[in-house]
């Protein structure tokens, strides 16, 4: 198994430019997220999905749309990059452990790299 | 609403010491509380988590953590540090799909 994987690893943009970042995961869970990870903030959650074709908003989503067309995948568009944009981001999956305890655990990706200027 | 605490940005240690990472949280019901390690250049990877069970859970590459409810603290510690533990780690607390909250993060060095 693949796991977690984003595409691509590294990227840069002039401001205004658009452009996605692609996850992909292999594990077949419910749940998938977008981080960004900023230095001294830790992750912050851009947006989510429960499910095929359902998405929500997280903590920071301005800017930023999401698609999930397939299980599978989980997409994240800028429609115009800013420079408060450049961040490294992370996607994740996760399933739900339902039971006594109830939580659910996350797998991360590899990250993309971006840098607008 | 709930939220994590990280003490410390920076902790130095001495190869072969005791590493300790202290993380505080705040939350209106008894929590599920994870520790990630993030090594240069890559994801976060789970290294233990809390979810009711036993307070004192065991993790990967010989890591422990205690949770302490009357003090609202998850601290991650490791008896002797190797070279090969110097990353980030990350406390996160949970309570349902849509609200893992992370700490700030804290980054070990290991000194010869």
């Amino acid at each position: 198994n693949a796991g977690v994987t984003q595409t691509p690893k590294f990227r840069v943009l002039k401001t205004g430019q658009s452009m996605t970042l692609l996850c992909a995961q292999d594990m077949n869970h419910e749940y998938m997220y977008w981080y960004r990870q900023d230095p001294g903030m830790g992750l912050r959650l851009i947006h989510y999905s429960v499910g095929e074709g359902t998405t929500a908003k997280g903590e920071v989503p301005d800017g930023y749309n999401v698609s999930r067309l397939k299980k599978q995948n989980f997409l994240l568009g800028l429609e115009s990059a800013a420079p408060s944009q450049t961040s490294v981001y992370f996607c994740a999956s996760s399933y739900w452990v339902s039971g006594r305890a109830m939580y659910n655990e996350q797998f991360f990706g590899p990250g993309t790299r971006l840098t607008v200027l | 609403a709930q939220s994590v605490t990280q003490l410390g940005s920076h902790v130095s240690v001495s190869e072969g010491a005791l590493v300790l990472l202290r993380c505080n949280y705040s939350s209106s019901v008894p929590p599920y509380l994870f520790w990630y390690v993030q090594y240069p250049n890559q994801g976060l990877q789970l290294l233990l988590k809390y979810t009711s069970a036993a307070t004192l859970v065991k993790g990967i590459n010989g890591f422990e953590a205690e949770f302490k409810k009357s003090e609202t603290s998850f601290h991650l510690t490791k008896p002797s540090a190797h070279m090969s533990d110097a990353a980030e780690y990350f406390c996160a607390v949970s309570r349902g799909v849509n609200d893992m909250r992370f700490g700030a993060g804290t980054r070990l060095t290991v000194k010869p």
